[in-house]
C-alpha cells in the first residue's frame, strides 16, 4: 500500500492484560520503526527492523515488550501484562532506506493504547 | 549518547511573523536530518530533509532549514507564518550505521491570527 497502516486505532486494556498492535509498512519499504509517544512532545524509539530482522532494539523494554516483522504479515508490537504507564500512542513508520536521498520515514496514524 | 536537542519548547507568534526553531544534534559522523510536523490529532508529516549537497534545503509550505556542520545544527525557518502553521514541530536525525530515527523533544508553535 501507499501508506503505513496501523490497527487498531484505539485499544483499551485492563492492567495486566496483553495488548497487540499491528503495522503494515508501505510496500517495498525494508525498514520498520516503532515509537512510543507518552507525552505529546516526546517520541521514544523502541525498535527497528530491516525486513524481518531486528535492526536496532536499544529502546525496547526487555521484560514485557516484544515485536516481530514476519514475511507476508503485518509487523506487530506486543505488550504482555500491561501497566498504566504503557498508556501512550504507538507510532509505526517505514522507510525504503536509512541513508541517502531516498531516506524518509513515513508514519502511520498511530494506535492509542489506554490501560485502565 | 546520540541525542537531538530543540531549544524552544513553546513558541507563540502572530501571523506574518518570522519563525526560527533551533535544533542541535550530538553525533560526529554522517547524519541524515529531518524536520517533521504534527498537526493537532494527526500523524507526523515530513517538512523537509537533508542528506548531502546544498546545506540550505527547502521544504513544503514555505519552510526551509540550514545545515551547519560545524555547529551540529539544523534550524528550521519560515519568513512569514500563518495560523495554519500551528502544530508540533520535531527535529530528527538518523546517524550513519544506526537503525533509528532519533527525535528532539519537539516545539509547540502557536500562531495567533
Amino acid at each position: 500500500g501507499e501508506e503505513v497502516a496501523q490497527t487498531p486505532k484505539h485499544l483499551v486494556r485492563g492492567e495486566g492484560q496483553k495488548a497487540k498492535l499491528y503495522c503494515a509498512p508501505i510496500k517495498g519499504h525494508s525498514y520498520v520503526f516503532w515509537y512510543q509517544q507518552v507525552l505529546k512532545n516526546e517520541f521514544k524509539f523502541l525498535i527497528s527492523f530491516q525486513n524481518e530482522n531486528v535492526f536496532d532494539e536499544t529502546g525496547m523494554p526487555k521484560e514485557r515488550f516484544s515485536a516481530k516483522c514476519l514475511p507476508n504479515s503485518p509487523c506487530s508490537l506486543e505488550i504482555q501484562a500491561t501497566k498504566l504507564e504503557d498508556s501512550a500512542v504507538y507510532f509505526c513508520a517505514s522507510s525504503q532506506s536509512l541513508q541517502g536521498g531516498v531516506t524518509e520515514a513515513f508514519f502511520g496514524q498511530g494506535t492509542r493504547l489506554t490501560v485502565v | 549518547a546520540q541525542s537531538v536537542s530543540q531549544h524552544n519548547h513553546h513558541v507563540i507568534l502572530s501571523e506574518a511573523a518570522s519563525l526560527e526553531l533551533g535544533c542541535n544534534y550530538s553525533y560526529g559522523g554522517t547524519v541524515n536530518l529531518f524536520w517533521y510536523v504534527q498537526y493537532p490529532g494527526q500523524h507526523l508529516q515530513l517538512l523537509l530533509k537533508y542528506f548531502s549537497g546544498d546545506p540550505l534545503v527547502k521544504g513544503i509550505k514555505g519552510f526551509e532549514a540550514e545545515f551547519i556542520k560545524s555547529k551540529f545544527s539544523f534550524n528550521l525557518r519560515k519568513p512569514s507564518v500563518q495560523w495554519s502553521d500551528t502544530a508540533e514541530y520535531f527535529c530528527a536525525v538518523i546517524p550513519s550505521n544506526t537503525g533509528k530515527l532519533i527525535f528532539g523533544q519537539g516545539t509547540t508553535l502557536q500562531v495567533k491570527p
